[in-house]
């Protein structure tokens, strides 16, 4: 069975950094692209960032330069770096698989909580 | 404010038809046939329903179809049960630095 498993949530304070993890299990981890979205409670779902099968990486502006995503392949494992948190960065952060060059994510974890409070 | 334009809510009947509607721009859902479309109930990660605007992966119920016309994509769900009841999010790749974009998400009520 597929499947991907977020950790690493929790509360942090504005400035403050968080490593995010994604344990796949069930398939090539190194065959597929690796991405995470977030969603803030009651909001809709925002893409923060992908990683592709040889490691180039793509973020949108809202993140560039704060978040870092990684992978080790010989552990099955999707890393985000996340620092200088903002309030705004409050939300569930999802791991999603994509086949090598799609866009369309299957599956899903089931999502990590990062609440940025002081 | 999302990238693509999606109507708040939506209801219908049992045995009533739905559509959903997912606007964007042709950098995004006008220009690729990479729409896709997610199913999220309360408390759990959303799972994909449909891919490259009209393709369902398996285990998706064949109620569930897509379309796209211009910079308008489209979901239809046929049928409807209660089961459906849920949060639809529609997906585009963008040529831009953000690869990724979503709908602002549709509630859709079951009667």
């Amino acid at each position: 069975e597929v499947q991907l498993v977020d950790s690493g949530g929790g509360f942090v304070q504005p400035g403050g950094s968080l490593r995010l993890s994604c344990a796949a299990s069930g398939f090539t981890f190194s065959d597929y692209d690796m991405h995470w979205v977030r969603q803030s409670t009651g909001k809709s779902l925002e893409w923060v960032s992908g990683i592709d099968t040889v490691g180039g990486t793509y973020y949108p502006g809202s993140v560039q330069g704060r978040f870092t995503i990684s992978r080790d392949n010989a552990k099955n494992s999707l890393y985000l770096q996340m620092n200088s948190l903002r309030a705004g960065d409050t939300a569930v952060y999802y791991c999603a698989r994509a086949k090598k060059g799609v866009h369309w994510l299957d599956p899903w974890g089931q999502g990590t909580l990062v609440t940025v409070s002081s | 404010q999302s990238a693509l334009t999606q109507p708040p809510s939506v209801s219908g009947s049992p045995g009533q038809s739905i559509t959903i509607s997912c606007t964007g721009t042709s950098s995004d859902v006008g220009g690729y046939n990479f729409v896709s479309w997610y199913q999220q109930h309360p408390g759990k990660a959303p799972k994909l329903i449909i891919f490259d605007v009209t393709n369902r992966p398996s285990g998706v119920s064949n109620r569930i179809s897509g379309s796209k016309s211009g910079n308008t994509a489209s979901l239809t769900i046929s049928g409807l049960q209660a089961e459906d009841e849920a949060d639809y999010y529609c997906s585009s790749y963008r040529s831009s630095s953000t690869l990724v974009v979503f709908g602002g998400g549709t509630q859709l009520t079951v009667l």
